[in-house]
């Protein structure tokens, strides 16, 4: 069965430093996103995008994050400048229209 | 806006026993789909059902099942007969319908199962 694979499983990474979260969404799925999960706390959605341009963004993702399909199969998470905030788990997921989304088995950021 | 509210923060039973985990959600759309989550503590997300909002049959899989109410806007998962396998964070979500749509996450159940 298709999945969603994400690299790397864990990173860590100091205040201040660019991270780039990568994911492989499945291949013939249009719609990608990334959503975030602080440690305890709820999945929450950061972005969605769809024919090389943001769809949809939430108050979360400012300008520090930004985000690119650098190639026909990977989707990426960037943050500039990490912050001790910004430590969570990051879930990327892909959609065909009007299907669920698939996850992937995420990212866990530590920022020390 | 979408909402969903998971009021059991965190649920203790023994096992075999059964347990039912409650969800309430808003929207103001008509159409939309309902969709329930485990997370072992290895933290991967991993789906479990997807419901459609014109759809209110109630489904059951193995030990799961499914309790669609629209006239309550709820959306409960009980798990019979409960077994250690099934301690894990519970999530229930929503999305729209249409192209892309973000899901909107309940805050979710700890559900744990004693031996």
């Amino acid at each position: 069965e298709p999945e969603v694979t994400q690299t790397p499983s864990h990173q860590v990474t100091q205040m201040g430093q660019e991270v780039i979260l990568r994911c492989v969404p499945i291949s013939n799925h249009l719609y990608f996103y990334w959503y975030r999960q602080i440690l305890g706390q709820k999945v929450e959605f950061l972005v969605s995008f769809y024919n090389n341009e943001i769809s949809e963004k939430s108050e979360i993702f400012d300008d520090q994050f930004s985000v690119e399909r650098p190639d026909g199969s990977n989707f990426t998470l960037k943050i500039r400048s990490t912050k001790l905030e910004d430590s969570a788990m990051y879930f990327c997921a892909s959609s065909d229209a009007n299907r669920e989304q698939y996850f992937g088995p995420g990212t866990r950021l530590t920022v020390t | 806006a979408q909402k969903v509210t998971q009021a059991q923060t965190e649920i203790s039973v023994v096992e075999k026993e059964d347990v039912t985990l409650d969800c309430v959600y808003e929207t103001r759309d008509t159409t939309y789909y309902l969709f329930w989550y485990k997370q072992p503590p290895s933290g991967e997300l991993v789906f479990l059902i997807r419901r459609n909002s014109f759809d209110e049959q109630n489904e059951i899989s193995g030990r799961y099942s499914w309790n669609f109410q629209k006239s309550t806007s709820s959306f409960n998962f009980t798990i019979t007969a409960s077994q250690v396998v099934d301690s894990a964070v519970y999530f229930c979500a929503l999305s729209l319908s249409g192209g892309y749509q973000k899901v909107t996450f309940g805050t979710g159940t700890k559900l744990q199962v004693i031996p």
